[in-house]
């Protein structure tokens, strides 16, 4: 079934830009979404639809999908960005949901 | 306010059952496709079922295909998943998410604890 990849895990320091990237085989034909999940609690929808962001998302998080690559990226990172973030699509071909392996950012 | 709280979640020896439930409140179910993810300790998110608004259409995870049964009852606004057969690599927090636009989950509950244990 499909594949994502994620890139290695990322540190920043606060007010820094982190840019995560999630890999699939023409991924642009796709609708990327993007989870923060921090240790203990549910996940939360940062990114749908490749760039949208859901109400009460800042807007320092946008998104981008282009060829084989969708990326996530997050400005002026504040400490309570620190968490595990997983990119996700629909395989249409076999119906199946399918998460990355998840990009841990320190901040 | 919308909320999604799993249950079920319990300490079980291999090759035992268990039953989870998610009861939803605060959206319409039955125009809410749904979906079970996981996340074993140390790894990543796992998507292990989906089921349509009214149960017509369920995919499976390989993980998951003839093991566990996923289902729904709109009238008591509960989401099931039946597990059976139950070994240590089932040991994982178990999530209930409502899918929106382009299979999104926009709702998460806070998951639900099961191991598999001797």
């Amino acid at each position: 079934s499909y594949v994502l990849t994620q890139s290695p895990p990322v540190s920043v320091a606060p007010g820094q830009t982190a840019a995560l990237t999630c890999g699939g085989v023409d991924i642009d034909t796709k609708s990327v979404h993007w989870y923060q999940h921090q240790p203990g609690a549910a996940p939360i929808l940062v990114i749908f639809n490749d760039n949208e962001r859901p109400s009460g998302i800042p807007d320092r998080f946008s998104g981008s999908n282009s060829g084989n690559a969708a990326s996530l990226t997050i400005s002026r990172v504040e400490p309570g960005d620190e968490a595990d973030y997983y990119c996700q699509v629909w395989d249409t071909a076999s119906g199946h949901r399918v998460f990355g392996g998840g990009t841990k950012l320190t901040v | 306010q919308v909320l999604l709280v799993e249950s079920g979640g319990d300490v079980v020896q291999p090759g035992k059952s268990l039953r989870l439930s998610c009861a939803v409140s605060g959206l319409t179910i039955s125009d809410s496709p749904m979906n079970w993810v996981r996340q074993a300790p140390g790894k990543g998110l796992e998507w292990l079922a989906y089921i349509s608004e009214t149960g017509d259409r369920i995919y499976y995870a390989e993980s998951a295909r003839g093991r566990f049964a996923v289902s729904r009852d709109n009238s008591k606004k509960t989401l099931f998943f039946d597990m059976s057969s139950l070994v240590p690599e089932d040991t994982a927090t178990y999530f209930c998410a409502r899918e929106r636009a382009g299979a999104s989950f926009d709702h998460w509950g806070p998951g639900t604890l099961v191991t598999v244990s001797s």
